[in-house]
C-alpha cells in the first residue's frame, strides 16, 4: 500500500495524558499537513511541513500540540496534557510541491480517532 | 481569518434527481479544491480549479469556478447511492500550503 498511513487508528485515553501519532506520507510527498476533524465539521487545518521545516501552524493550536518531521519523512504529533475537547478524528495529508507551487491535490491518511475520557 | 462556506449542509435526494453545491468565500481565492468524503471515510480529491471561470466535466460531476474567484458550485447529474458523502470545498488564499475547508454538503441519496 502507497497511500498515507497513520498509527494508531484508535486511541483512548484519560484527561491528562500525552498522546502521540504518527504520520507516514506518500514516500516521494515533500510536504505534509495535519487537520483535526470532530463531528459535522470539516477537517481543521492545525499545521503543515515542507520536508523537515514546520512552515505554517494554526492560531488555533494550544502549545500542548507539538509536531515534528525530523528527517523529512515520517511526522508526529504529540497532544500533552489532553482535555475531553481534544476528542476528534486527526488527520494527516501529504502532496507533492514542485517548484515553489503548490497547487496540488492533498492525499489524505485514515486518520487517528482519538477519545478523552 | 479566511472563510468557505458552503451550502445547503444536508441534501437528501431520490436517486436519479440532480444535485448541487455552493461554496463561497469572503476572499478571491487562488484555487479551488473539491474533496469527497464518505461516511467513515477520509477526504478523497475530486479535482482543483484555478482559472477564472473555469468549469471542469468529470462524467457526471460539473465544477465550476466562479468569474471573480469568490465563490464555486458543484453539479451531479443524476446522482446514484454512489454518491453519498460529505462534499467539501477548500479555499487556499494568499498563503500558500493550508487549505480551508468548509463544513461540506452531506448527501443522502435514497434508492
Amino acid at each position: 500500500d502507497t497511500g498515507v498511513s497513520q498509527d494508531p487508528r484508535h486511541k483512548i485515553t484519560k484527561r491528562g495524558q500525552n498522546v502521540t501519532f504518527r504520520c507516514d506520507p506518500i514516500s516521494e510527498h515533500n510536504r505534509l499537513y495535519w487537520y483535526r476533524q470532530t463531528l459535522g465539521q470539516g477537517p481543521e487545518f492545525l499545521t503543515y511541513f515542507q520536508n523537515e521545516a514546520q512552515l505554517e501552524k494554526s492560531r488555533l493550536l494550544s502549545d500542548r500540540f507539538s509536531a515534528e518531521r525530523p528527517k523529512g519523512s515520517f511526522s508526529t504529533l504529540e497532544i500533552q496534557r489532553t482535555e475531553q475537547g481534544d476528542s476528534a478524528m486527526y488527520l494527516c495529508a501529504s502532496s507533492l510541491a514542485r517548484g515553489g507551487v503548490s497547487y496540488n491535490e492533498q492525499f489524505f491518511g485514515p486518520g487517528t480517532r482519538l477519545t478523552v475520557l | 481569518g479566511q472563510q468557505v462556506m458552503q451550502i445547503p449542509q444536508y441534501q437528501h435526494v431520490q436517486e436519479g434527481e440532480d444535485f448541487t453545491t455552493y461554496c463561497n468565500s469572503s476572499t478571491t481565492l487562488s484555487n479551488i479544491q473539491w474533496y469527497k468524503q464518505r461516511p467513515g471515510g477520509h477526504p478523497v480529491f475530486l479535482i482543483q480549479l484555478v482559472k477564472s471561470g473555469e468549469v471542469k466535466k468529470q462524467k457526471r460531476l460539473t465544477f465550476q469556478f466562479g468569474e471573480a474567484k469568490k465563490n464555486s458550485s458543484l453539479h451531479i447529474t443524476a446522482t446514484q447511492t454512489t454518491d453519498v458523502g460529505t462534499y467539501f470545498c477548500t479555499g487556499r488564499g494568499s498563503t500558500l500550503g493550508r487549505l480551508y475547508f468548509g463544513r461540506g454538503t452531506q448527501l443522502t441519496v435514497w434508492p
